[in-house]
C-alpha cells in the first residue's frame, strides 16, 4: 500500500524555540495531507487539513500562527510549532489521502515532541 | 459525520476470534463505515471499510447490519500483535473528507 513518512520520529527541543516536523508521500502524490495530536491515552485529534498550493484549513481551536503548515509539494507537507511550550509535548500524526483518486487515507507512523 | 459508540476496552484470548461492536445509528445513507487500528506510539492502519454489504480482507471481516445502525469487526484468530486500538469511523468517500477519531476500543490480546 501507499507510504507516508515522518521525519523526525522523535525530537526534544527546548521551549520557546521552533521545530519542524516533515511529511512525505513516498511513492504517490498528495494534494491533500491532514495533521493530527496525540495525547497519552487519548484519541487523535484533527488539526488541519494541508492543501498542495494554497492555505491550510485549520479546525476550531488551533491556532494557525502557533503550528504552521506548508504543503509546497504534491510530496511534502511540514508542520512547524513555533514559540514551542511543555504543553506542546504530544505525538503528532499526518496522514496522506491515498493515490489515483483513492478516499483511503495513510497515515505516518509519527513523531514524538518533547518540549523542555 | 454521525457519531460512533464502541466499548472502552475488551480483552480477547489468542487465538480466538476478536468481535469488536461499533454502533453508529445516526449514520446516513451515504456514510462509510471505516475500521482503522493504533498499535501503541505508531500511526493508525486502516483495517476495512464498508456501505452495506458484509467485507473481508486478509486483515478482518466487517459485518453490518441491515438497517446500517451497527456493524462488527471481526479479527478471526487474533495474536498479541493486534492488541491495539481500534476505531470505528463513519464517513463520506469524498476527496476532501476528514477521518474524525473517537476513543475508540482498546482491545488486549492475552496469551
Amino acid at each position: 500500500g501507499a507510504v507516508v513518512s515522518q521525519h523526525p520520529s522523535r525530537v526534544i527541543c527546548k521551549s520557546g524555540t521552533s521545530v519542524k516536523i516533515e511529511c512525505r508521500s513516498l511513492d504517490f502524490q498528495a494534494t491533500t495531507m491532514f495533521w493530527y495530536r496525540q495525547f497519552p491515552k487519548k484519541s487523535l485529534m484533527l488539526m488541519a487539513t494541508s492543501n498542495e498550493g494554497s492555505k491550510a484549513t485549520y479546525e476550531q481551536g488551533v491556532e494557525k500562527d502557533k503550528f504552521l503548515i506548508n504543503h509546497a509539494s504534491l510530496t511534502l507537507s511540514t508542520l512547524t510549532v513555533t514559540s514551542a511550550h511543555p504543553e506542546d509535548s504530544s505525538f503528532y500524526i499526518c496522514s496522506a489521502r491515498g493515490p489515483g483518486g483513492s478516499y483511503e487515507q495513510y497515515f505516518g507512523p509519527g513523531t514524538r515532541l518533547t518540549v523542555t | 459525520d454521525a457519531k460512533t459508540t464502541q466499548p472502552t476496552s475488551m480483552d480477547c484470548a489468542e487465538g480466538r476470534a476478536a468481535n469488536l461492536p461499533c454502533n453508529h445509528s445516526t449514520i446516513s445513507g451515504n456514510e462509510y463505515v471505516y475500521w482503522y487500528r493504533q498499535i501503541h506510539s505508531q500511526g493508525p492502519q486502516y483495517i476495512i471499510h464498508g456501505l452495506k454489504n458484509n467485507e473481508t480482507n486478509e486483515m478482518a471481516s466487517l459485518i453490518i447490519t441491515e438497517d446500517r445502525k451497527s456493524s462488527t469487526l471481526i479479527l478471526p484468530h487474533a495474536t498479541l500483535r493486534d492488541t491495539a486500538v481500534y476505531y470505528c469511523i463513519v464517513r463520506v468517500d469524498i476527496s476532501y473528507d476528514k477521518v474524525i477519531f473517537g476513543p475508540g476500543t482498546s482491545l488486549s490480546v492475552i496469551p
